[in-house]
């Protein structure tokens, strides 16, 4: 199966800075999704954009999706502490109502004060 | 409170002796689905159900049996637990067919094999 791949790995920014990060993918997909883990704990969904979709804002996070290039991006602006995380992104390849999502090995963001 | 629950959070248990991990939804939601993950390797798949008696395999499936008998539980089982389904796994749940949703993510349960 298709599968995410996250970039960077990890990526460690002081208080305020923006935080971006990457996902690229193979095949074609209905959908992408971005999901957020705090340290063992269960994943919260952050941000679902279709693929007829460029652009999505919710709050203070910012994704993009470019379906010829097969890439997303999730940028965090000012972040803070409390955005110390880990980052997933999950793709649902068509068609519409297959209902499996492949989920990326995430990137690591840690926030210092 | 809308929630995916999972029991127990915490399991050591020695290789072959069965067990159960349960989970339960309470937002009368359609899809159910249960995920591992691993160090290096992310979450992976294991089984999802689109609705009660509808099952299937997801990417990682051998070694655990599923059932959903009920519309809210979905309890995942290992009949003959080994050292490598030591993990972290993760229930899920997401609304409806047909459209995509976001899913909604139990807890977790750690289990230990030894």
């Amino acid at each position: 199966s298709q599968q995410g791949e996250e970039d960077p790995q990890a990526l460690s920014i002081q208080e305020g800075e923006n935080a971006t990060m990457n996902c690229s993918y193979k095949t074609s997909i209905n959908n992408l999704q971005w999901y957020r883990q705090n340290s063992g704990r269960g994943l919260v969904h952050l941000i679902l954009i279709r693929s007829n979709e460029r652009e999505k804002h919710s709050g203070r996070l910012r994704v993009t999706l470019d379906t010829s290039k097969k890439s997303s991006s999730l940028l965090i602006t000012a972040s803070r502490a409390a955005d110390t995380a880990s980052y997933f992104c999950a793709t649902e390849p068509p068609p519409e109502g297959y209902s499996t999502l492949t989920f990326g090995k995430g990137t690591m963001l840690l926030v210092s004060p | 409170e809308a929630q995916v629950t999972q029991n127990p959070r915490y399991l050591i248990t020695v290789t072959g002796k069965k067990l159960t991990v349960t989970c339960s939804q309470n937002m009368n939601h359609e899809y159910m689905s249960w995920y591992r993950q691993d160090p290096g390797l992310g979450l992976r798949q294991i089984y999802y159900s689109m609705n009660v008696e509808a099952t299937d395999k997801g990417d990682v499936p051998e070694g655990y049996k599923v059932s959903r008998k009920e519309k809210r539980n979905f309890p995942l089982i290992l009949e003959s637990p080994s050292p490598n389904q030591t993990s972290l796994y993760f229930c899920a749940s997401s609304p409806g067919q047909g459209r995509s949703y976001e899913q909604y993510f139990g807890p977790g349960t750690r289990l230990t094999v030894t």
